[in-house]
């Protein structure tokens, strides 16, 4: 799978600045997206989720943006907090639409750094 | 219980030694999927199970893998005669429907290979 062989990118953010983490998904018949939280030693934990017939949802402290045109999802953490610092994944899916074999299809991952 | 429960949360074992891991899903959930993921890496998918049945054992990465799911419920992943490009976090992860809704992730097993 693509997450599979390469090295996590990784973004350092100042404490306190606000952080944007990327992600392209692959498949256009995709209409529901979720953005997961990894800290060191721990399972993916739920961070943030959208639908495909949305463009903007919003969270304490966090924002998911979906442009389908160009099938990008960005994730958005405002304020960042020390407790911030975690690798962050996103997932796609064909829930809506009949869903897909094998559930969710998750991207790389980002390593966000927050720096003190 | 609350959340997923993954068992061992950690193992250490010697090439050639069969493993077992194991995982208790959140009670009342269908769907069942077991990913892998290497240090410093992303997640890569295993297998999922429907109830019992998993559909498509095609991401398992050899035939030393297998897995299986009782009563729909607890699930053991094996690894057999293990090397150590086995070496890796298993997770475990369930929800309420299979299809791609939320995942709930356990902890995972760290298996060692030495």
């Amino acid at each position: 799978g693509e997450s599979v062989g390469l090295h996590l990118p990784t973004l350092s953010v100042q404490e306190g600045d606000n952080s944007i983490i990327n992600c392209a998904y692959s498949n256009s018949a995709s209409d529901y997206f979720i953005w997961y939280k990894q800290e060191s030693g721990k399972g993916p934990q739920f961070i943030i989720d959208i639908r495909s017939n949305m463009d903007k949802r919003q969270g304490q402290r966090v924002t998911v943006l979906l442009n389908k045109t160009v099938k990008h999802l960005s994730l958005q953490i405002a304020a960042t907090q020390p407790g911030d610092s975690a690798v962050y994944f996103c997932a796609e899916s064909n829930l809506f639409s009949g869903g897909g074999a094998d559930g969710l299809t998750f991207g790389k991952g980002t390593h966000l750094i927050i720096q003190p | 219980g609350a959340g997923v429960s993954q068992s061992p949360s950690n193992k250490v074992t010697e090439k050639g030694k069969d493993v077992e891991l194991r995982c208790d899903p959140i009670s009342g959930h269908t769907a069942l999927y077991w990913y892998r993921q290497s240090l410093g890496q992303g997640l890569e998918f295993l297998i999922y199970f429907q109830g019992n049945s998993a559909p498509d054992k095609s991401g398992l990465p050899s035939d030393r893998f297998s897995a299986e799911r009782t009563g729909g419920s607890v699930s053991t992943l094996t690894i057999q005669r293990t090397q150590q490009e086995d070496s890796a976090v298993y997770l475990c992860a369930s929800s309420l429907e299979w299809g791609g809704g939320e995942l709930f992730f356990g902890e995972g097993s760290r298996l060692t290979v030495l």
